[in-house]
């Protein structure tokens, strides 16, 4: 059965620093997002990304962050310059159309020191 | 503007109980999905059930089973005789009909079932 894929699955990194968090979508999905869940607190909506362009952004969702569809296969969430309140596990997901049901990855945990 | 309430926090109950997790939802979309999701300790996201807002049919798989009541905005899951590995966090999520269709989640019911 075709899956969501995230890469690495946990990334330790220091204050200030950029990350990239990598996602490999199920291959004939149109739409795709990125969720955040903080420890032991509910998932939060960040980003949507529908061809080829940011479809909505949540509030969470500031400067500091962007996605990018380099190649045709990932899906990528950057981090600028993270901070300690930036550490959550984060999940991808992907849909195939608008009717379609949405896969989440099995998220990435960052811890942000 | 979407919303998810899912008003227990916590449950805990002995294996072999029934158990039921409330979910209540505000949405404007007139075409919307509900999904019940399971946290195990691991972290990742389980998918156990997908509702269109438009089939109010009830469903029933193995030991779960959920009430979809549109009159009262309400999607109800139910595990009957749990076991202990039930135990996990459980969200209730609604998704509006709209093409960017981003998924809103409740806060989430941690279940314990003791043996």
């Amino acid at each position: 059965e075709p899956e969501v894929t995230q890469t690495p699955s946990h990334q330790v990194t220091q204050m200030g620093q950029e990350v990239i968090l990598r996602c490999v979508p199920i291959s004939n999905h149109l739409y795709f997002y990125w969720y955040r869940q903080i420890l032991g607190q509910k998932v939060e909506f960040l980003v949507s990304f529908y061809n080829n362009e940011i479809s909505e952004k949540s509030e969470i969702f500031d400067d500091q962050f962007s996605v990018e569809r380099p190649d045709g296969s990932n899906f990528t969430l950057k981090i600028r310059s993270t901070k300690l309140e930036d550490s959550a596990m984060y999940f991808c997901a992907s849909r195939e159309g608008r009717r379609g049901e949405q896969y989440f990855g099995p998220g990435t945990r960052l811890t942000v020191t | 503007a979407q919303k998810v309430t899912q008003a227990q926090t916590e449950i805990s109950v002995v294996e072999k109980e029934d158990v039921t997790l409330d979910c209540v939802y505000e949405t404007r979309d007139t075409t919307y999905y509900l999904f019940w999701y399971k946290q195990p300790p691991s972290g990742e996201l389980v998918f156990l059930i997908r509702r269109n807002s438009f089939d109010e049919q009830n469903e029933i798989s193995g030991r779960y089973s959920w009430n979809f009541q549109k009159s009262t905005s309400s999607f109800n899951f139910t595990i009957t005789a749990s076991q202990v590995v039930d135990s996990a966090v459980y969200f209730c999520a609604l998704r509006g009909g709209t093409n960017a269709g981003k998924s809103t989640f409740g806060d989430g019911t941690t279940l314990t079932v003791k043996p």
